[in-house]
């Protein structure tokens, strides 16, 4: 079963406008959220995280927004740029055991189009 | 600065053989996690190390992994008779432990099994 869900496999937008990456997950136990954006041939690389007490925390050009009630998270990149092109991973903390294990959504590939 | 390590960065082997991947944590992390991703998919994991207890193993661990981490350093994470399906990108994170305990990865290990 799919705790971590992101169900766009790909998005594309254009330079300058705003990129929206959505995230549901379905345990409660998740504590904490993080972003991930992973180039081809690397590792992921920490974006931004959000605490569950928050509904939003904000970093430059990234925004996470958290609805807990909806089990949803979004992640928001403006202004849009070609450099943001890559595969972005939905996190979420499992806090239930005493490892803060993540758990990775399927991941959404961005492309920002000049 | 220097970030999460590991080595190699490729490994291609024949079915049945034995490999051995190593990782190197921010030298000030006492967490250190292996995960594993396959193609089109999130990394999922594998086990835990909080210093050099081995604290948590996924049920994806077969008998045929075997991690390690002596003195609570660097990590080895080792498989037995190699089969296809273990074919994957192994990824190493380490932590420091505190509230936010923000997992930073390494640049992964490609694992081939022809």
């Amino acid at each position: 079963d799919q705790q971590v869900k992101q169900n766009s496999p790909s998005l594309s937008v254009q330079e300058g406008r705003i990129s929206i990456l959505n995230c549901d997950y379905t345990n409660s136990m998740f504590d904490y959220f993080l972003w991930y954006k992973k180039y081809p041939a690397e590792g992921p690389t920490f974006l931004i995280s959000i605490s569950s007490i928050k509904d939003k925390n904000e970093d430059g050009r990234f925004t996470v927004f958290l609805n807990k009630s909806a089990k949803h998270l979004s992640l928001h990149i403006v202004p849009s740029q070609p450099g943001d092109s890559a595969v972005y991973f939905c996190a979420a903390r499992d806090f239930s055991g005493a490892t803060n294990k993540l758990i990775f959504g399927t991941g959404t590939l961005l492309a920002v189009q000049p | 600065d220097t970030g999460v390590s590991q080595d190699p960065r490729h490994k291609i082997t024949k079915r049945g053989q034995n490999v051995t991947f190593r990782c190197d944590p921010i030298s000030e992390h006492n967490r250190l996690y292996w995960y594993r991703q396959t193609l089109g998919q999130g990394p999922e994991f594998l086990t835990y190390f909080q210093n050099e207890a081995q604290l948590e193993k996924s049920r994806l661990l077969s008998d045929r992994f075997s991690a390690e981490r002596p003195k609570g350093s660097f990590s080895t994470l080792e498989i037995q008779r190699t089969e296809q399906g273990d074919s994957a990108m192994y990824l190493c994170a380490s932590s420091f432990a505190a509230r936010t305990d923000t997992q930073y990865f390494g640049p992964g290990t490609r694992l081939t099994v022809l």
